[in-house]
This record gives C-alpha cells, structure tokens and sequence, in this order.
C-alpha cells in the first residue's frame, strides 16, 4: 500500500514559538493532502484539505493564520503551528489520497507538546 | 451533511469472527463506503472499501446492504493484533468524516 511519512514525530516546545509538521507521500502522487487533529480519546478532527499548487481549505474554527499549509509538490505539504499554546498540543496526522483509488494513506501522526 | 453511527464498543474472543456494523443513512448514489482503524497513537490504517458489492481482502470483508443504508466490516478469525479503533466513513467528493468509531477488545 501507499506510504505517508510525517516529520518529527513528536516535537515539545515552549509557548509562543512555532511548530513545522511535514508530511510526505513517498511512493505515490497526492494531489490532495488532509491535516487532521486529534485529542486524547476522541476521533480525528479535520482541519483542512489541500490541494497541489492551492490555497488551503479550512474546516469551520480553525484559524488559518494559526495554522499555515502549504502543498508546494504532489509529495509535500507542511502544516506551521504559529505562536503556540498548551491548547494547541495535540496529535496531528496528514493524510494523501492516492489516484484513482480515492482511498486516504495516513502519516503516522505527530504529537505536539507545549509547554 | 454525511454521519455514520457505530456501537462505541465491541468485545471479542481471539479466534473468532468479528462483525462490526455501520449505519449510513445518508449515502448516496457514489458515495464510497471506507473503513479505516487506529491503534494507540499511530495513524489510521487503511482496511477496505466498497461502492454497492461485497468486498475482500487480505484483512477483512465488507458486506453492504442492499439499500447501501449499513454495512458491515467482517474480521474473520480475530487476533490480538486487531484490537484497535475501527471507523466507518462516508466517503464524498473530498470529504472524509471521522465519527467516533468502534472500539474492539479482542481478548485471549
């Protein structure tokens, strides 16, 4: 199957920095890409979709000058966590969508820690 | 707007076949029908998916109905390993919605 790699894995940083998640399809093209959050014992929350060569579409509540993405190749999108906060520490997964399939490969998940 | 409903929880013995329902009432004609489970702090994982006919797989089966309105995921011999957070989407355009999933005990 299809394989999504995330980067870090996990990152613990101090309030008001910023965070850089990267997210990769490595063996297939993901025209489309999915920026999920999820906290501890609830279901996958989405925050956007994004699109190749395209401005992002957010999901309603989320900011999209908190949260920055950018899909710059069929292989890369990059979501920016600005000023963090404690509140902002969560899990967050990408996910590709592998043409013609139309199934969703996810990246392992990165989990975020402010302090 | 599309909403799948699950049992919260499902307990099964290892060994044994595991039917986990879904309920879609809100499909429509070519809308996709995925199944996706979760172990602790890993990624979803990929399980099946179907359109209108029964599907296989090296992991499960999927039995849709008729009227395409629930189906079913069918693990045919449990193990431990499938213990995990099994969720159904509703597959749309671009839209994937996560609800919150069955969550499966698969005990010794």
């Amino acid at each position: 199957g299809a394989v999504v790699s995330q980067h870090p894995s996990w990152v613990i940083c101090k309030s008001g920095t910023s965070v850089k998640i990267e997210c990769r399809s490595l063996d297939f093209q993901a025209t489309t890409m999915f920026w999920y959050r999820q906290f501890p014992k609830q279901s996958l929350m989405l925050m956007a979709t994004s699109n190749e060569g395209s401005k992002a579409t957010y999901e309603q509540g989320v900011e999209k000058d908190k949260f920055l993405i950018n899909h710059a190749s069929l292989t890369l999108s990059t979501l920016t966590v600005t000023s963090a906060h404690p509140e902002d520490s969560s899990f967050y997964i990408c996910s590709g969508i592998g043409h013609p399939e139309e199934t969703q490969y996810f990246g392992p998940g990165t989990r975020l820690l402010v302090l | 707007d599309a909403k799948t409903t699950q049992p919260n929880s499902m307990e099964s013995n290892e060994e044994e076949p595991v039917h986990l329902p879904c309920n879609h009432s809100t499909i429509s004609g070519t809308d996709y029908i995925h199944w996706y489970r979760q172990l602790p702090s890993q990624g979803p994982e990929y399980v099946i998916h179907g359109l209108t006919s029964n599907v296989n797989n090296r992991m499960a089966s999927l039995a849709i109905a008729e009227d395409r309105k629930s189906s079913t995921l069918i693990l045919h011999r449990a193990t431990l390993r499938d213990a995990a957070v099994y969720y159904c989407i509703h597959h749309y355009g671009q839209n994937f919605v996560f609800g919150p999933g069955t969550r499966l005990s698969v005990l010794p």
